[in-house]
């Protein structure tokens, strides 16, 4: 089992570009989370999705979308990057009290 | 007020040290705990989880909450050099239910631990 991947690892964007985080499990979890770590912020939630189909906001939306495409995937969706959106972004799945995160996206906004 | 609070330290021990990481909430629907250790350059993996008051001991790793007192802490016992990392504290309020789980997580700041040799 791969468990959680993230692509792309590292993406560099100029202001107003948009671009699409993906994520993809293997777990077989109903559960799944993206999140922004800047520092002495700690990891906060962005969106999740309790289950396939459904997707609902988080502490830090603005800025953002996601999709659920199935149950293995779910995307983050930058539409017009801003700087204050450069950022270390993980996604996560969730069974029972654990979650699982991915390796995370190196994401820098110029 | 954040909900979770949590020392970022540094905090920077001699091998062998017992270390102490603490997160205080203020959300008293918060009732489950957990510890996440964070490598440099990798996702958090989870190293603890417990849900009652009192100690959870797992190797050299003891969880202990106070919910009375909204306190939760992580002690590791003859801390190693690749003890080295970051600990983040997370809690939730809404319980698990079988195979699905709606709980979210909120997460404190983060400690960043050295271990030196």
């Amino acid at each position: 089992n791969a468990g959680v991947t993230q692509t792309p690892k590292f993406q560099v964007l100029k202001t107003g570009q948009s671009m699409t985080l993906q994520c993809a499990q293997d777990m077989n979890h109903n559960s799944m989370y993206w999140y922004r770590q800047d520092p002495g912020m700690g990891l906060r939630l962005i969106y999740y999705s309790a289950s396939e189909g459904t997707t609902d906001k988080g502490e830090v939306p603005n800025g953002y979308n996601v999709s659920r495409l199935n149950k293995r995937e779910f995307s983050l969706r930058l539409e017009s990057a801003a700087p204050s959106q450069t950022s270390v972004y993980f996604c996560a799945s969730k069974f029972g009290g654990e979650e699982f995160f991915g390796p995370g996206t190196r994401l820098t906004v110029l | 007020q954040k909900e979770v609070e949590q020392d970022p330290g540094p905090l920077s021990v001699p091998e062998g040290a017992i270390v102490s990481l603490n997160c205080t909430y203020s959300n008293s629907a918060f009732q489950y705990f957990m510890w996440y250790r964070q490598y440099s350059r990798k996702g958090p993996e989870l190293l603890m989880y417990t849900y009652s008051s009192g100690n959870k001991e797992d190797g050299r790793f003891t969880a202990q909450v106070d919910k009375s007192s909204k306190y939760i802490s992580l002690f590791i016992r003859d801390s190693q050099p690749s003890d080295s990392a970051t600990y983040l504290c997370a809690m939730s309020a809404i319980p698990n239910a079988g195979g699905t789980s709606y709980g979210k997580l909120t997460f404190g700041q983060g400690t960043i631990l050295t271990v030196h040799p």
